[in-house]
């Protein structure tokens, strides 16, 4: 099925603290799950990919961790910045195909 | 090294009329999807092109068509405009087929159809 929920669809945080954002998805053959960064009246972004054979991966302040078993996978930014504050979707490929379904959308403020 | 361009940046349309997006891809690249991003959504997949043909469809009507030139440029034409189409179309480039490369996205077309 083509679903991914994602969660929360907001979060605040002081600046330095860590964000967590959460997504679901529905299809056991799906293998690679990317995150994106929007900013307002920008494109989307990759920050951050994972593949099916991993279980976590970080680049600096981001890293994205994978569970198969639950089928969900999360961003976490840590040590937030001012500029992190934008909307981020996580996506994935509908059944293991090169249809990406992306989720809502989790509108990240950090507040200073 | 240009990234993904799109032509128009922003296109008024009345309902039933007929409209046309352009793309250029990120250069190297040869594969091509179309995603409409309505207000406060994430972006919905239409359909993606490789090798001048469409390899994957999204769930949008026979209304959205596209092409894809031999240099790789796209284009996405919408038939019948319905207000509800009113919304960000968003062209990506990536490289090669049934691969989980990178897709670097173009800065889109806000496309108001009243």
């Amino acid at each position: 099925g083509e679903n991914v929920e994602q969660h929360p669809s907001t979060l605040s945080v002081q600046e330095g603290d860590s964000a967590v954002i959460k997504c679901t998805y529905s299809d056991s053959a799906s293998n690679y799950f990317p995150w994106y960064k929007q900013e307002l009246g920008k494109r989307p972004q990759l920050i951050i990919d994972i593949r099916s054979n991993v279980g976590e991966k970080k680049d600096q302040r981001i890293a994205v961790t994978l569970n198969k078993t639950a089928k969900h996978f999360s961003l976490h930014i840590t040590e937030t910045q001012p500029e992190d504050s934008a909307v981020y979707f996580c996506a994935e490929p509908s059944g293991g195909t090169y249809k990406y379904i992306f989720g809502t959308g989790t509108r990240l403020k950090v507040l200073a | 090294d240009a990234g993904v361009t799109q032509s128009p940046t922003h296109l008024i349309k009345t309902r039933g009329q007929q409209v046309t997006l352009r793309c250029s891809p990120k250069s190297g690249h040869d594969t091509v999807s179309w995603y409409q991003q309505a207000l406060g959504q994430g972006p919905q997949f239409i359909f993606q092109y490789y090798e001048e043909e469409e390899r994957q469809r999204g769930n949008f009507p026979d209304r959205f068509s596209g092409h894809q030139f031999p240099n790789y440029s796209s284009e996405l034409n919408v038939n019948a405009l319905l207000l509800g189409d009113s919304a960000l179309y968003l062209c990506a480039s990536s490289l090669g087929y049934r691969t989980y490369n990178e897709q670097f996205f173009g800065p889109g077309t806000r496309l108001t159809v009243l």
